[in-house]
């Protein structure tokens, strides 16, 4: 399977302020990657799909403003949450597509937490 | 709309007491049914894919089955590195929809 470095694993933030997260394709050029995220007890929610050179593709609910993804090369997009709150506390989890099948390969995790 | 419902949401097994877990979906065409395994703060693990009623997958203790309206994934004398969060996912046109997971704990 495919190799997907996620940055940083753990970020702490006070209210308000915006944070980037990094997710990187190490073996394999990713034109597609995908965004979710996980709340406690609960299972992985779609966030967004990145193409390469392209917008991102929201998921209904998930607000283009607030959660900003750019997508430049094969092998990195980014996810920052801007102007973050306490209720963005989550765990956010990139991954990649399109090698075989439509399986996805994920990243270890960022887990968020605003105060 | 397309829906996956796991079952049960956690189960506790002893060591080498085999069981199933169960992965119901709802969904027009299935282009495709994944398993993972996700350990407490990380990232999900591809385990299988299965894609037609049928289909068998196997990997060390776990199998996977696929019928028209569920797949089981079944552990055959687990170990405690078998606990974990299982999750099962359909493709919905290059999307994953994934059910909530069982949480599975085996004691030594």
């Amino acid at each position: 399977g495919a190799v997907v470095s996620q940055h940083p694993s753990r970020v702490i933030c006070k209210s308000g302020t915006s944070v980037k997260i990094e997710c990187r394709s190490l073996d394999f050029q990713a034109t597609t990657m995908f965004w979710y995220r996980q709340f406690p007890k609960q299972s992985l929610m779609l966030m967004a799909t990145s193409n390469e050179g392209s917008k991102a593709t929201y998921e209904q609910g998930v607000e283009k403003d607030k959660f900003l993804i750019n997508h430049a090369s094969l092998t990195l997009s980014t996810l920052t949450v801007t102007s973050a709150h306490p209720e963005d506390s989550s765990f956010y989890i990139c991954s990649i597509g399109g090698i075989a099948k439509n399986i996805q390969y994920f990243g270890a995790g960022t887990r968020l937490s605003v105060l | 709309e397309d829906q996956v419902t796991q079952s049960p949401e956690a189960l506790r097994l002893q060591e080498g007491e085999s069981s199933s877990l169960n992965c119901s979906y709802t969904v027009s065409g299935l282009r495709g049914l994944f398993w993972y395994r996700q350990d407490p703060g990380k990232g999900p693990e591809f385990l299988f894919t299965l894609y037609s009623a049928g289909e068998e997958k196997e990997k060390e203790r776990l199998k996977a089955t696929l019928t028209k309206k569920e797949s089981f994934l079944h552990i055959t004398a687990p170990k405690p590195e078998d606990s974990a969060t299982y999750l099962c996912a359909v493709d919905r046109g290059n999307k994953l929809v994934f059910g909530a997971g069982t949480i599975l704990r085996v004691k030594s």
